[in-house]
């Protein structure tokens, strides 16, 4: 079945850039996203990138998406201590609108 | 969050009952979602239902049930049948390609 696949941990120093990055398997998905979730919290909708595109950029955050390889990645510049979460990827499959979700990187950022 | 309610925040139940989450949109999104999160882990999905009167079973679906008489409501039955209830469970909506979460209920069963 189709698979979602992320690192578990990153860490950076304030300041930096961080680079989340995903794999998939499912060729025919549309639509990929990017959550973040607080502690305790529901997921927030970061972004989002259709499959014919290969980079948005909104801000800080800069997704990249090479269909080919079915890697995506999330770019988060100039990163904060506030952007200290776990980070999701998740693939809509579009034959039945499951969204599957990679298991979570958690980004901690160091002062 | 926004227009996706999930209530209560907090449940607490004792082992052997039946227990439904509410789950309430206003934003008039067809498809609405469950999914379960276990500490330190990602998402699985119960159940979800393109459209009113209809929905389907998800990765995890034993020991849940739902129903979807009503757009804006998607409430989850967590089954005595359940063996592992205890987890963070989270409402979602989606439209077009966009996908909204409610804030959870996190349920504990003791």
């Amino acid at each position: 079945g189709e698979d979602v696949e992320q690192s578990l941990f990153l860490s950076v120093r304030e300041g930096d850039s961080s680079v989340i990055n995903c794999t998939y398997t499912d060729s025919s998905s549309t639509y990929l996203y990017w959550y973040k979730q607080e502690p305790g919290a529901g997921l927030q909708l970061l972004t989002y990138i259709f499959s014919n595109m290969d980079m948005k950029q909104d801000q800080r955050l800069t997704v990249l998406l090479n269909k080919k390889d079915k890697h995506l990645s999330l770019r988060i510049a100039d990163t904060q201590t506030g952007d200290s979460a776990i980070y999701f990827c998740a693939v809509l499959m579009d034959s039945s609108y499951k969204l599957i979700f990679g298991s979570g990187t958690r980004l901690l950022v160091r002062p | 969050d926004g227009g996706i309610t999930q209530s209560p925040k907090y449940l607490f139940r004792k082992e052997g009952q039946n227990v439904t989450l509410s789950c309430e949109q206003n934003l008039n999104h067809d498809a609405m979602y469950w999914y379960r999160q276990d500490p330190g882990q990602g998402l699985r999905l119960i159940y979800y239902s393109q459209i009113v009167n209809d929905f389907q079973k998800g990765d995890i679906a034993e020991g849940y049930s739902v129903s979807r008489e009503k757009k804006e409501s998607f409430p989850l039955t967590v089954t005595s049948a359940q063996k592992n209830p205890t987890a963070f469970y989270l409402c979602a909506t989606l439209d077009g390609g966009r996908k909204y979460f409610g804030p959870g209920t996190r349920l504990t069963v003791t």
